[in-house]
């Protein structure tokens, strides 16, 4: 198994409501990467963790809770978003932190509207 | 603030030109250079690479041209096909930090 695997592909949510992105990879990747996507826009890097811990949080509003429950799944729970967040969220996974030779490998992402 | 228009900017080619896309980088630390593919509804898809100790990686129809000197990095792309319609990323990195994303650019081909 070689792919990121994102769900849902979309999601639509109201301004009160608490959701979840789901991304899972069985690829033996330790580190994983949470991006922002605007449209038109290049992926901003949100969070990451290595080896199932937090090492990077890029000043993101704590309306997004990132968790990783094992080295296989990463989750982002959102509550009380604002339609600004509206984009797409984007997974990835690498072998190491920095990337190194095998790059990252991205998932397909979920399409968010928050209304 | 950003500097970002709301329009992409386009590279529009033949079917069977050559294309060439480029990316100033901002890191002139950054050790580690991609290339990604993304096409509309879909995650960033990995073309190619090149280490900062190289300037000159070949792949399969594509080329990445890296000169460190002005910190810019170029794909070329030969005898573009339809497929290659996409919008292009350069993305940088320092061992031990996440990937950094450039602006992209649209590739545009006309059959």
């Amino acid at each position: 198994d070689t792919e990121v695997t994102q769900t849902p592909k979309h999601l639509v949510m109201g301004m009160t409501n608490k959701k979840s992105l789901k991304c899972e990879q069985h690829m033996g990747h330790r580190a994983m990467y949470w991006y922002k996507q605007k449209a038109k826009k290049p992926p901003e890097l949100m969070f990451v963790y290595s080896y199932e811990k937090l090492s990077i949080n890029e000043s993101v509003p704590s309306r997004f809770s990132p968790e990783c429950p094992n080295s296989s799944l990463l989750n982002l729970h959102l509550h009380a978003l604002q339609p600004e967040d509206s984009a797409l969220y984007l997974c990835a996974s690498s072998q190491e932190k920095s990337g190194g030779a095998d790059g990252y490998t991205f998932g397909s992402g979920t399409r968010l509207t928050v209304v | 603030g950003e500097s970002v228009g709301l329009h992409l900017p386009t590279l529009s080619v033949q079917e069977g030109d050559n294309s060439i896309i480029n990316c100033a980088y901002s890191n002139s630390a950054s050790d580690y250079f991609i290339w990604y593919k993304q096409e509309s509804g879909k995650g960033p898809q990995f073309i190619i690479d090149i280490r900062s100790n190289m300037d000159k990686r070949q792949g399969q129809r594509v080329t990445v041209l890296l000169n460190k000197t002005v910190k810019h990095l170029s794909l070329q792309i030969a005898a573009t096909q339809p497929g290659d319609s996409a919008v292009y990323f350069c993305a940088e990195t320092l061992r031990g930090r996440a990937l950094t994303f450039g602006s992209g650019t649209r590739l545009q081909v006309q059959p």
